[in-house]
């Protein structure tokens, strides 16, 4: 079956990067895109990129341009996301999903992985 | 704040119905697909609802989802205490090049 299973839980010092994996299982990991959205404690669901395992390309929302990072080990079948400069409001948990690289539709998510900034 | 606009919170009591609105413009609802999630206290949100009214496998008929113009709707018909949740709409927005949430909207069986 289908699984997304993401890396632990991580506690940061503001101005640190953080590195989250989402190793995928039961399905050809290139043929998918994954997403990362993430959501702070109380708060709404907030979209931050996408990548193609297949190609490499990605696609970041405005406000993480220049601090995030998605790359990918075909071979593990494993995706990743760094987030640089963090700060206190980055604290959140972070998800990854899949979602068809043709129609575009969301379907299998990872567990969430909680990420704090704290000095 | 979202450029999607939901109500913040909606209730029925057991057996009954709810729709939930998410309201957007013509760069993001207008000309894309609307998707509806479900996010379960303390757990991932889960896809109710692709390309605006396709429910995928496994998710039951009582979920419906619709778009007209610029707005979509979710209904649940017989509401269940295991509706309980956060619900979320999400679309491709084409001026931001970014995918975008909405605000989300609490449902709560009475």
């Amino acid at each position: 079956q289908v699984q997304l299973v993401q890396s632990g839980a991580e506690v940061k010092k503001p101005g640190a990067s953080v590195k989250v994996s989402c190793k995928a299982s039961g399905y050809t990991f290139t043929s998918y895109d994954i997403n990362w959205v993430r959501q702070a404690t109380g708060q709404g669901l907030e979209w931050m990129g996408w990548m193609n395992p297949h190609s490499g390309n990605t696609g970041f929302a405005q406000k993480f341009q220049g601090r995030l990072t998605m790359t990918r080990d075909t071979s593990i079948s494993t995706a990743y996301m760094e987030l640089s400069s963090l700060r206190s409001e980055d604290t959140a948990v972070y998800y990854c999903a899949r979602v068809d690289t043709g129609d575009k539709k969301w379907d299998y998510w990872g567990q969430g992985t909680l990420v704090t900034v704290s000095s | 704040q979202s450029v999607l606009t939901q109500p913040p919170s909606v209730s029925a009591a057991p057996g009954q119905k709810v729709t939930i609105s998410c309201s957007g413009s013509s760069s993001n609802i207008g000309n894309n697909y609307v998707f509806w999630y479900q996010q379960l206290p303390g757990t991932a949100p889960k896809v109710l609802i692709n390309d605006n009214d396709q429910r995928p496998s496994g998710i039951p008929d009582r979920f419906s989802g619709s778009k007209s113009g610029t707005s979509a709707t979710l209904g649940i018909t017989g509401l269940q205490t295991g509706d309980e949740a956060d619900y979320y709409c999400g679309t491709w927005d084409s001026s931001l090049s970014a995918f975008v949430f909405g605000t989300g909207t609490k449902v709560t069986v009475l």
